[in-house]
């Protein structure tokens, strides 16, 4: 069974600062991995998809990259804003179906 | 462009009722999913319906059914709320399967007392 972790749970960094979170995952059969914002009481925002052929994509000031042979993926976050404050998701998709598994997320506070 | 939405945003029912959340998109999308969000235990797949007319079991399915009504539509049924049902729950489309991004509704903040 696919098992997503993500650490840290929480991080606080002050504005400007680059930053990256991290998701790890067990099983590197996978058909991609894809990184989602949650804002407090809101749903899950689409940020950046990786396709499992691909290395890294890039988004404005994110930048995701994937390496499964090692059973990771980054997400980079370049100057952040206080407007970054957000729970960030990884989910990977390994099936055909297109159900993904979804690790715990990193709460991010980026501070003024 | 109103993407995936999701009624009712908060519902409150005593153990034994049925309720059903529903959802529908707008993006001419073949598959939906439903999904619960526990504090610490991250999304779980319930259900999902990869295209129109076929619904399949997904992680934690126990307790619940569905409907995929129409393309636009995906519903959700508790038949007997429990408390262990307390959760958010949230609607997701996409285009197809083979990985393609999943879109997201706001969520339905259930609690069951």
């Amino acid at each position: 069974k696919q098992e997503v972790t993500q650490i840290p749970a929480a991080l606080s960094v002050p504005e400007g600062e680059n930053l990256v979170l991290n998701c790890s995952f067990t099983d590197s059969a996978i058909y991609n991995l894809q990184w989602f914002r949650q804002d407090p009481g809101k749903g899950l925002t689409s940020l950046l998809l990786i396709q499992s052929s691909q290395r890294e994509q890039t988004s404005g000031r994110l930048n995701a990259s994937l390496d499964k042979s090692s059973g990771r993926s980054t997400l980079y976050i370049a100057a952040s804003q206080p407007g970054d404050s957000a729970t960030y998701l990884c989910a990977l998709n390994t099936g055909t179906a297109s159900k993904l598994t979804f690790g715990t997320g990193t709460r991010l506070q980026v501070t003024l | 462009n109103a993407g995936v939405t999701q009624t009712p945003k908060f519902q409150v029912l005593k153990t034994g009722q049925s309720m059903t959340l529903q959802c529908a998109q707008d993006m001419n999308h073949n598959s939906m999913y439903w999904y619960r969000q526990d504090p610490g235990m991250g999304l779980r797949l319930i259900y999902y319906s990869a295209s129109e007319g076929t619904t399949d079991k997904g992680e934690v399915p126990n307790g619940y059914n569905v409907s995929r009504l129409n393309k636009r539509e995906f519903s959700l049924r508790l038949e007997s709320a429990a408390p262990s049902q307390t959760s958010v729950y949230f609607c997701a489309s996409s285009e197809g399967t083979g990985g393609r991004p999943q879109h997201f509704g706001d969520g339905t903040r259930l609690s069951i007392l």
